[in-house]
């Protein structure tokens, strides 16, 4: 079992640039939900993708979307990226979608860097 | 809305003490709480979890956790602390949306 994976690792984009982060979650899991890690900070909720529909939002702007595909893999993309996206970008997938004991299983993360 | 306060950003321990890391939670239903561990440049690892039952639940590596309602805390500890414990530790609840609500985490030094 590969668990959730990540690509890719590391990213340098600048101010203004756009950016997809893709995710392939644990094998058997359907529901894919992706985090912000700031510096020094607790994981931020961004949203999470059940059958290939974007079921929760947490609180972060337009410029954040993403899409989930029919093999539930995952993209998140960033629009007019600004300094303060500079973050570690985490993936974590689950079984089943809006239970808050749903045990999610997480990626090693994605580093963006904007400069 | 549900909250999670983790107590000392940073917590240093020598090696073979004791390891306390706090954390109090605020919520409006009954809590599903979780701790996870993150070693550098890695993401995050479930230590253990309470839904439901047992109040004291036990996880990975030693650790282990109390629930306790009345005082709103889900305490994480482990009887002796090795070097490659030091790591940053994260509490959350799990939220009514299906996401996870993070404390800004804890950082655990072990010293020889």
């Amino acid at each position: 079992d590969a668990g959730v994976t990540q690509s890719p690792t590391h990213l340098i984009k600048t101010r203004g640039q756009q950016v997809t982060l893709r995710c392939s979650p644990k094998s058997g899991h359907d529901t894919v939900s992706w985090y912000q890690q700031a510096l020094g900070q607790g994981p931020q909720f961004i949203f999470q993708y059940y059958e290939e529909e974007e079921r929760q939002r947490g609180n972060f702007p337009d410029r954040f979307s993403g899409h989930q595909f029919p093999n539930y893999s995952s993209e998140l993309n960033v629009n007019a990226l600004l300094l303060g996206d500079s973050a570690l970008y985490l993936c974590a997938s689950s079984l089943g979608a809006g239970g808050p004991y749903n045990e999610q299983f997480f990626g090693p993360g994605t580093r963006l860097t904007v400069l | 809305a549900q909250s999670v306060t983790q107590l000392g950003s940073h917590v240093s321990v020598s090696e073979g003490a004791l390891v306390l890391l706090r954390c109090n939670y605020s919520s409006s239903v009954p809590p599903y709480l979780f701790w996870y561990v993150q070693y550098p440049n890695q993401g995050l690892q479930l230590l253990l979890k309470y839904t439901t039952g047992a109040t004291l639940v036990k996880g990975i590596n030693g650790f282990e956790a109390e629930f306790k309602k009345s005082e709103t805390s889900f305490h994480l500890t482990k009887p002796s602390a090795h070097m490659s414990d030091a790591a940053e530790y994260f509490c959350a609840v799990g939220g009514s949306q299906g996401n996870l609500i993070f404390g800004k985490g804890t950082k655990l030094s072990v010293k020889p």
